[in-house]
Parts: structure tokens; sequence; C-alpha cells
């Protein structure tokens, strides 16, 4: 069974300090890894994905990825209120039977 | 507006009533994804469509279970005989699919929240 595991949480950090969200995944088929945000209530959009080793940055978030530890996380800089929401990893394995595996998410709450 | 569309909403039935959901994904995406989502968990693969054909059903999909893609475009998704159990949002999504990595993503629709009392 592909998994992806995620600490649910819930991480609070005080505004403008860095929040680390942490991911495992056991599929080492996977190939791409995506970070969505999901506000209460809402659907899921997508911030960030990633698929070579190493960090990706677009902002204030920075993805990490280490293939041979199956690990993925999030990096969110100078963290505001709006970034309170959960954060869920996905991982997804290429070619013609593609689709996300997705992690329960975390949960983070930004405190003014 | 170029996003994926879902209707209802929202959907409040009684148990032991069909109820169907339609996704209308983004025009230039081939594949389209159905998930579903409870409290405190994250999105949870049913099925998905490359064009008009069903190429992925989960076995979390049961025989009440039936979606469709007539044309390619939009898509349904029936639930019969619904069970309280069935109560949760209902997410489709769309993406491009393209190439090895598809390192597109999803583009999820707002959702169609199922209660079933």
């Amino acid at each position: 069974q592909k998994e992806v595991e995620q600490n649910s949480g819930p991480l609070s950090v005080p505004e403008g300090a860095i929040a680390s969200l942490n991911c495992t995944y056991s599929d080492r088929g996977s190939q791409s890894f995506f970070w969505y945000r999901q506000y209460s209530g809402k659907s899921p959009e997508l911030i960030m994905f990633i698929y070579s080793n190493g960090d990706k940055e677009d902002g204030r978030f920075t993805a990490q990825l280490n293939k041979a530890s199956q690990y993925v996380s999030l990096l969110i800089r100078d963290s505001q209120p709006s970034d309170s929401a959960t954060y869920l990893c996905a991982g997804g394995s290429g070619g013609s039977n593609y689709k996300l595996t997705f992690g329960k998410g975390t949960l983070l709450t930004v405190n003014p | 507006d170029t996003g994926v569309s879902q209707d209802p909403r929202h959907k409040i039935t009684k148990r032991g009533q069909n109820v169907t959901f339609r996704c209308d994904p983004i025009s230039e995406h081939n594949r389209l994804y159905w998930y579903r989502q409870t409290l405190g968990q994250g999105p949870e693969f049913l099925t998905y469509f490359q064009n008009e054909a069903q190429l992925e059903k989960s076995r979390l999909l049961s025989d009440r279970f039936s979606a469709e893609r007539p044309k390619g475009s939009f898509s349904t998704l029936e639930i019969q005989r619904t069970e309280q159990g069935d109560s949760a949002m209902y997410l489709c999504a769309s993406s491009l699919g393209w190439g090895p990595l598809a390192m597109d993503g999803y583009t999820f629709g707002s959702g169609t929240r199922l209660t079933v009392v």
C-alpha cells in the first residue's frame, strides 16, 4: 500500500517565525511531490511541487526532497496568520497510471 | 471562469436515496479525478478518467458508486442507496497529465459536501 505520512499537528508558530512541515512516503516509485494548502471548509490549492533531490524555493516557501530518506518537507518563512491552514503532502508516480496519494495533512496555526 | 466547477456545493439526502454530482474540469485538461475527504483526513482517491476512459477505480468505490465521463468533458459521480458513512466532501480535480512526471499536479474544484441523514 502506497502511503504518505504526515504529523497531524497541530503545529503552532508565532508570526514571523519559520514553520517546518514534514512528510514521509513509502513508495520508492513516487517521482513528484506536491504541497497543497487547504483552508477550513475549502478545497486544496497547490502551493509547490518538487521532483528533484534538494531544495526548491518560491517566495516564502521552500520545498525539500530527499529521495534516499523518502522525505519531503515544506518550510514557510516569515509565517503570517493567513498561512494558518492544513497543509497536505502528496506523492505521485509518473507514467500512464498517474495519480496522487495524499497524507492526512498537518494543521498549522500562526499566532499574531 | 476557467477553474474546475462542481455542482451542487452542498447536498443533504436521506439514507437510501440516490445522489448524483457533476464536475466540469478545466477545458484543456484530459484527466479527471474524483476524491473523497472526511474530516481530519486527506483526500482519498476514488477513480480517474483519461478523456472518456475510466482507467482506475479504488477499492473504496463500492458497487453503489458509479462514475462516468461520457464525452471526455464533464463527469458525474452517482451514489446509490446512500449510507451515513457516505457523508463526506467529494472533490473533483483535473490535470493535463502530460509527460512521465506529470508535474502539473491537480486543480481541485470547490467540492460537493454530502450529508446523509
